[in-house]
C-alpha cells in the first residue's frame, strides 16, 4: 500500500531563514509522482512544487526546491529564505502509476510558522 | 479569471438533514475530485469523476452522494447517513493525463453540525 509520512507536525522557523519540511514516502510502483502543497489559513491547496521518480534533477520553482533522495524514498521540500507570508499547512502528496485513477495520497502535513 | 467555486463558505447543517455543497470549475478540466479535511489529518477522497455522468467511490464514500450532470459542476450532498459529517470539505479539479497533471482547488466549505 502506498503511503505518505510527514514527521514533523509543527515547525517555528526565523523569518529569512531556509526551512525543510520532511516527506517520506513508501511505494512498490516502478513510477510515481511527487507534489507539494501549501494550505494558507483561509483553506485553499495551492500547488508549489512537483517531482517525478524519474526526473534525472531535483525539481526547483522560486524559492522553492525539492530535495529528492529516491534511495532512501524521500521528498524533502526546501523554501529558502522564508517569508512571513510562508507560515502555512504544508502538505506532501504522492501519485502512482498502478492506480489506473492516478489518485493522490496525503500526508497529515506540517503547519510551519515563521517568526518575525 | 479560471478557477473553482466552492459554496457556500460555511454551512450548518441539524441533525437528520441532508445538505448540497457546490462546486463549480470553469478550467475546463474532466477530472473532478471530493476531499474532506478533519484536524491533523491528511485529505481523504470522498468521491470523485473523471468524465460527465461517471463517477466513482474514493476511500470514504459511505454517507455521501454526488452527482455529474455537466463538465462544469460536481456537487456533493452530505445525508442524513453521514454519521459524523463536521469538516472542511474541498473540491478539486485536474486535466486528465499523466501523473505530473496538479490538481487545482477550491477555497473550501466548512460544515458543522448544530
Amino acid at each position: 500500500a502506498q503511503k505518505i509520512t510527514q514527521t514533523q507536525p509543527g515547525m517555528f522557523v526565523q523569518e529569512k531563514e531556509a526551512v525543510t519540511l520532511d516527506c517520506t514516502y513508501d511505494t512498490s510502483d516502478p513510477s510515481y509522482g511527487l507534489f507539494w502543497y501549501k494550505q494558507p489559513s483561509s483553506g485553499e491547496m495551492i500547488f508549489l512544487i512537483y517531482q517525478g521518480s524519474y526526473d534525472q534533477q531535483n525539481a526547483t520553482e522560486g524559492r522553492y526546491s525539492l530535495n529528492f533522495q529516491k534511495a532512501r524514498k524521500s521528498a524533502n521540500l526546501v523554501i529558502s529564505a522564508s517569508q512571513l507570508g510562508d507560515s502555512a499547512m504544508y502538505f506532501c502528496a504522492m501519485r502512482g502509476s498502478m492506480d489506473s485513477n492516478y489518485q493522490l495520497i496525503w500526508g497529515a502535513g506540517t503547519k510551519l510558522i515563521i517568526k518575525p | 479569471d479560471g478557477g473553482i467555486t466552492q459554496s457556500p463558505k460555511y454551512l450548518f447543517r441539524k441533525e437528520g438533514q441532508n445538505v448540497t455543497l457546490s462546486c463549480e470549475q470553469n478550467l475546463n478540466h474532466d477530472a473532478m475530485y471530493w476531499y474532506r479535511q478533519d484536524p491533523g489529518q491528511g485529505l481523504r477522497l470522498i468521491y470523485y469523476s473523471q468524465i460527465v455522468n461517471d463517477f466513482q467511490k474514493g476511500d470514504i464514500a459511505e454517507g455521501y452522494s454526488v452527482s455529474r450532470e455537466k463538465k462544469e459542476s460536481f456537487p456533493l450532498t452530505v445525508t442524513s447517513a453521514q454519521k459524523n459529517p463536521t469538516a472542511f470539505y474541498l473540491c478539486a479539479s485536474r486535466l486528465v493525463g499523466g501523473m505530473n497533471t496538479e490538481a487545482f482547488f477550491g477555497q473550501g466549505t466548512r460544515l458543522t453540525v448544530v
